[in-house]
């Protein structure tokens, strides 16, 4: 039973566009969400978070939106830069991101120039 | 390069041998967790320490594999008679509970069981 869900295995967006990257879940006692970015050979790279008392945090490019009444969270990227090419993971935990991560599958982003 | 660090970060091993990891934390990071992750899968949740107590424990954590802690700083996960299912990237992860406890990711160590 996949609780974090991630439906795009990959996006391809023009360099300066808006990358829109959706996660669904189906665990209504995660409370906290966060992003990761993977490169090849290298482990995941923390993004951006967001608690479940918010609906949206942003930081600086990337801006994090939750929708808790659909369990549904999207990460923004704009503008879109070939170096954001990698894998963004989804994950949640229940209490804080302290605890247990439930990842995604991931979706991978490709960025042209 | 004060990141978490793992070593090896790649091992070949016939089915049947011992493997053993070793995860380093970022300094003064007082909980540290394991993961794996398969090809095209995100990470999978294996267990977690804060200092040198195991508080979680995934049921994917089979018999064959055990993790220590034993002074609250590097961590070792060792996989005992290894099956080709145990392929995979194993991944380290610390955090401090002092500084809002988001999970900072190592490099993995890469398995592959022949």
């Amino acid at each position: 039973d996949q609780q974090v869900k991630q439906n795009s295995p990959s996006l391809s967006v023009q360099e300066g566009r808006i990358s829109i990257l959706n996660c669904d879940y189906t665990n209504s006692m995660f409370d906290y969400f966060l992003w990761y970015k993977k490169y090849p050979a290298e482990g995941p790279t923390f993004l951006i978070s967001i608690s479940s008392i918010k609906d949206k945090n942003e930081d600086g490019r990337f801006t994090v939106f939750l929708n808790k009444s659909a369990k549904h969270l999207s990460l923004h990227i704009v503008p879109s830069q070939p170096g954001d090419s990698a894998v963004y993971f989804c994950a949640a935990s229940v209490g804080n991101a302290g605890n247990m991560l439930t990842f995604g599958g991931g979706t991978r982003l490709m960025v042209k120039p | 390069d004060t990141g978490v660090s793992q070593d090896p970060r790649h091992k070949i091993t016939k089915r049947g041998q011992n493997v053993t990891f070793r995860c380093d934390p970022i300094s003064e990071h007082n909980r540290l967790y394991w993961y794996r992750q398969t090809l095209g899968q995100g990470p999978e949740f294996l267990t977690y320490f804060q200092n040198e107590a195991q508080l979680e424990k995934s049921r994917l954590l089979s018999d064959r594999f055990s993790a220590e802690r034993p002074k609250g700083s590097f961590s070792t996960l060792e996989i005992q008679r290894t099956e080709q299912g145990d392929s995979a990237m194993y991944l380290c992860a610390s955090s401090s509970t002092r500084w809002g406890d988001t999970q900072y990711f190592g490099p993995g160590t890469r398995l592959t069981v022949l």
